[in-house]
């Protein structure tokens, strides 16, 4: 499994644009990239998924170098509500793989 | 998208019982469900792979006679912590993905306390 590197923590304000980078070096061809996002007591939920460029959703974008090695995930204008850890994983398509959660990026976005 | 939904959200049970832990997948049949395990300021451990009418599949390190799962339809899967002490306190999670999808989707979790 391609194991994940991201900063253990980001601040920003209200209407900023943040941006959270992870490195998956040993990444396979078979893999897919995949945000999620966990507020304090919930399970993680869903955000963004990539297999290479550029995906964007209502909620965010995942931009994927060529190489794949890294990517990075945008959140435009965010909330006091964006507040939470966000969690980039390596996804292997191949059924119903097991996720391995990585330590996380704690976002606090301040007034 | 998919719902999946746990039960209950927080439970307190005294040292040396058991409690069970219900997840459910609402709108979608999962033969694999997964369950993890997240201390506080931590991230998710898994437990162990829940599969339908089979034996589930523990991570090294889970013990599968304290942590009874049993997965006994496409919707549910269920984890049974037997002779809880205050050190299984904890926030457990369970996922699942529709079928073939590399999306999961994840219960809103279960605090438990052991007093």
């Amino acid at each position: 499994l391609a194991k994940t590197t991201q900063p253990i923590s980001m601040d920003s304000y209200e209407g900023q644009e943040v941006n959270i980078t992870c490195s998956h070096n040993n990444i396979a061809t078979n893999d897919y990239i995949t945000w999620y996002q966990q507020f304090p007591s919930q399970g993680p939920r869903f955000i963004i998924q990539g297999y290479k460029t550029k995906v964007t959703n209502e909620v965010a974008s995942l931009f994927i170098p060529a190489d794949r090695k890294s990517s990075t995930l945008s959140l435009p204008r965010v909330s006091l509500s964006d507040t939470a850890v966000y969690y980039c994983l390596v996804v292997t398509n191949s059924g119903y793989s097991t996720l391995t959660f990585g330590k996380g990026t704690m976002l606090l976005v301040s007034p | 998208g998919a719902v999946v939904s746990q039960h209950p959200s927080w439970v307190i049970c005294k040292s040396g019982t058991s409690v069970k832990i219900e997840c459910r997948s609402l709108d979608f049949q999962a033969t694999t469900m997964f369950w993890y395990r997240q201390f506080p300021k931590q991230s998710l451990m898994l437990m162990a792979t829940s599969n339908e009418g089979s034996k589930a599949t523990y991570e090294q390190g889970v013990e599968k006679d304290k942590f009874l799962i049993n997965h006994a339809s496409l919707t549910l899967s269920t984890l049974t912590v037997t002779s809880a002490h205050p050190e299984d306190s904890s926030f457990y999670i369970c996922s699942a993905n529709p079928d073939r999808n590399l999306m999961a989707f994840f219960g809103q979790g279960t605090r438990l306390t052991v007093v």
